[in-house]
């Protein structure tokens, strides 16, 4: 039971270029999120899936775009990538709790 | 939409000596209160949390309060150990934690 994975565990990218961020679970919940953690401000929901075939935005989701690709799987992209979006990525699944992955660590140059 | 306040943003304490962290929030309506502990490089970690119709959890060395009316919780370590030192986050949610709101985080240092 590997819980939540992500990969890329770390990426670089220049200005303008595109990436996908993975995520899958394997305890077959329902709700997966996408979170973005930056110094001082804690860890802020841009997008979320409530259930296979649904997403929504959260509170930072300008720049971004999900799919829930199945229930196991919620992939995040960036289309043009900006310095802004220089973070550490983390996704989660939940029943009643949230479960967190690894992280990925993304540098815009 | 809900807004969590958690102070304080570092907080250095003696091994052995107790830590407490609190937050504050603002949607009476919230109901569930979870605390995550996150280690240097790791994704964040649910330790212990509580839902509003308890005022008190405890696990061990760790515990939890809820005061609703005044709408404030607040994480406490006793006999604080080096590797409780993390970055601690509160967070508040309603309907069993499917949305949460999370607090800014402390950083806490526990010296040998």
């Amino acid at each position: 039971n590997a819980g939540v994975t992500q990969t890329p565990k770390f990426q670089v990218l220049k200005t303008g270029q595109s990436m996908t961020l993975q995520c899958a679970q394997d305890m077959n919940h329902n709700s997966m999120y996408w979170y973005r953690q930056d110094p001082g401000m804690g860890l802020r929901l841009i997008y979320y899936s409530a259930s296979e075939g649904t997403t929504d935005k959260g509170e930072v989701p300008n720049g971004y775009n999900v799919s829930r690709l199945n229930k196991r799987e919620f992939s995040l992209r960036l289309e043009s990538a900006a310095p802004s979006q220089t973070s550490v990525y983390f996704c989660a699944s939940s029943d009643e709790t949230q479960y967190f992955g690894p992280g990925t660590r993304l540098l815009v140059l | 939409g809900e807004n969590v306040e958690q102070h304080p943003s570092t907080l250095s304490v003696q091994e052995g000596d107790s830590a407490v962290i609190k937050c504050t929030y603002s949607d009476s309506a919230s109901n569930y209160f979870p605390w995550y502990k996150q280690e240097l490089g790791k994704g964040p970690q649910l330790i212990i949390d509580i839902r509003s119709n308890v005022g008190e959890k405890k696990d061990q060395r760790i515990a939890v309060t809820l005061n609703k009316t005044a709408k404030h919780f607040s994480l406490h370590i006793t006999e604080t150990q080096p590797e409780d030192s993390a970055v601690y986050f509160c967070a508040v949610g309603n309907n069993a934690g499917n949305m949460l709101t999370f607090g800014g985080g402390t950083r806490l240092m526990v010296k040998p």
